[in-house]
């Protein structure tokens, strides 16, 4: 079974607004990913956690937080989110720690609209 | 750096018609090279990969790609097209780590 899955599969929040967004998977997979997509555009990493440790943040804004509380779960937390953030963010997992040419699997998404 | 060129935003066949899609990279080493497909409104899937070894790799859904070294090329294609094969097609390199690395994506229209 191939399956990330992800939810809410939509959300709305205000700029004041705490959301959480999660992720799963039972593959026994070590490595797993947020991406962010914006409309029309490929997905760009936001952050890699290999091992539950987070390896890679790539430079994104500190109002998204990210956690991961066992190997089988991710979340990101969100807070005073700007209109901008509005995105589809995707989740995947690798079954090593991120290895080179390792193949991700990716769930179907959150769809994020901040007004 | 190692990166990704997919050549046409958006590409239109009619349904039975030849796909090509083109993808041409950029790397100093023996790259690993993916292809996956996003239907709307979901989230992307694998269609095919390179690693090494093979150089003509088929996918799922009847789509194979071949792995050009001297032409740094790993265009994707299906003999015949079918409705349901419209959606964005992205191809993209790992940079290890990790990492992938999308091309800006082609949009597949498949005409009736």
């Amino acid at each position: 079974d191939t399956e990330v899955t992800q939810t809410p599969k939509h959300l709305v929040m205000g700029m004041t607004n705490k959301k959480s967004l999660k992720c799963e998977q039972h593959m026994g997979h070590r490595a797993m990913y947020w991406y962010k997509q914006k409309a029309k555009k490929p997905p760009e990493l936001m952050f890699v956690y290999s091992y539950e440790k987070l390896s890679i943040n790539e430079s994104v804004p500190s109002r998204f937080s990210p956690e991961c509380p066992n190997s089988s779960l991710l979340n990101l937390h969100l807070h005073a989110l700007q209109p901008e953030d509005s995105a589809l963010y995707l989740c995947a997992s690798s079954q090593e720690g991120g290895l080179d040419g390792e193949t991700q699997y990716f769930g179907p998404g959150t769809r994020l609209l901040v007004l | 750096a190692q990166s990704v060129t997919q050549l046409g935003s958006h590409v239109s066949v009619s349904e039975g018609a030849l796909v090509l899609l083109r993808c041409n990279y950029s790397s100093s080493v023996p790259p690993y090279l993916f292809w996956y497909v996003q239907y709307p409104n979901q989230g992307l899937q694998l269609l095919l990969k390179y690693t090494t070894g093979a150089t003509l790799v088929k996918g799922i859904n009847g789509f194979e790609a071949e792995f050009k070294k001297s032409e740094t090329s790993f265009h994707l294609t299906k003999p015949s097209a079918h409705m349901s094969d419209a959606a964005e097609y992205f191809c993209a390199v790992s940079l290890g780590g990790g990492k992938l690395i999308f091309g800006q994506g082609t949009e597949l229209s498949v005409k009736p």
